[in-house]
């Protein structure tokens, strides 16, 4: 089965600093992955994503993420965050079976401190 | 272009009531999923139709949530009897295909059961 994991609940990081919130896969076949950003009683908002090609993706917002199938990681990343950056953070995958359907990762909320 | 709309964005009911939400999601998208997000849980996948057929309900607790989608455009999500552990925010989201395409999420409704 198709799964995600984002093996932090939070991170922190002072702005201006470089973010990583990470997340790694599991899929049968080439992964289809996703970053969405959700802010407070907001929906979620679609960053990037990867489908194939360079390993290293740019989305939304100066965020990137990089792609690395030996490890089988999709970590998003941004060389200096802001503290409008702070929100959570969800990592996707899209189940290539005959559904199509996003399945996320649990969550990371991002806290960035002035 | 419009985004996926959503309604309401917020509803108070108590236990063992009804309630029903509605979507219109991005004009011309086939598929529509409705997801539930549980406080501090990443999106599940309740139901996914496309056009006017159901994909996906394999998530879907049947004895009391139920959903239509209305021609292949408008949805409506129906819980009936209502339990405390449906207070959750549920988000309607639309694609135009099954493809390497993310979805666009409405704002959601959240739902307190009391």
């Amino acid at each position: 089965a198709q799964s995600v994991a984002q093996p932090e609940d939070q991170v922190n990081v002072a702005e201006g600093n470089p973010l990583t919130v990470k997340c790694t896969y599991s899929v049968s076949g080439n992964p289809y992955l996703f970053w969405y950003v959700q802010y407070p009683n907001r929906g979620l908002q679609f960053l990037l994503k990867y489908i194939t090609g360079d390993n290293l993706v740019k989305g939304s917002y100066g965020f990137e993420a990089e792609f690395n199938k030996s490890q089988t990681s999709f970590h998003l990343k941004k060389p200096s965050a802001l503290v409008s950056d702070s929100a959570l953070y969800f990592c996707a995958v899209r189940d290539l079976s005959n559904t199509g359907k996003l399945i996320f990762g649990q969550g990371t909320t991002l806290q960035v401190k002035p | 272009e419009a985004g996926v709309a959503q309604s309401p964005r917020y509803k108070i009911i108590e236990k063992r009531q009804s309630v029903a939400f509605w979507c219109n999601p991005i004009s011309g998208h086939a598929t529509l999923y409705w997801y539930q997000q549980i406080l501090g849980q990443g999106p599940k996948l309740l139901i996914q139709f496309q056009n006017n057929g159901v994909v996906d309900d394999s998530q879907l607790p049947k004895d009391r949530f139920s959903a239509e989608r209305l021609k292949g455009v408008d949805s409506t999500l129906k819980i009936q009897p209502a339990k405390l552990e449906d207070s959750a925010v549920y988000l309607c989201a639309s694609s135009p295909l099954r493809g390497p395409y993310g979805y666009t999420f409405g704002s959601g409704t959240r739902l307190t059961v009391v």
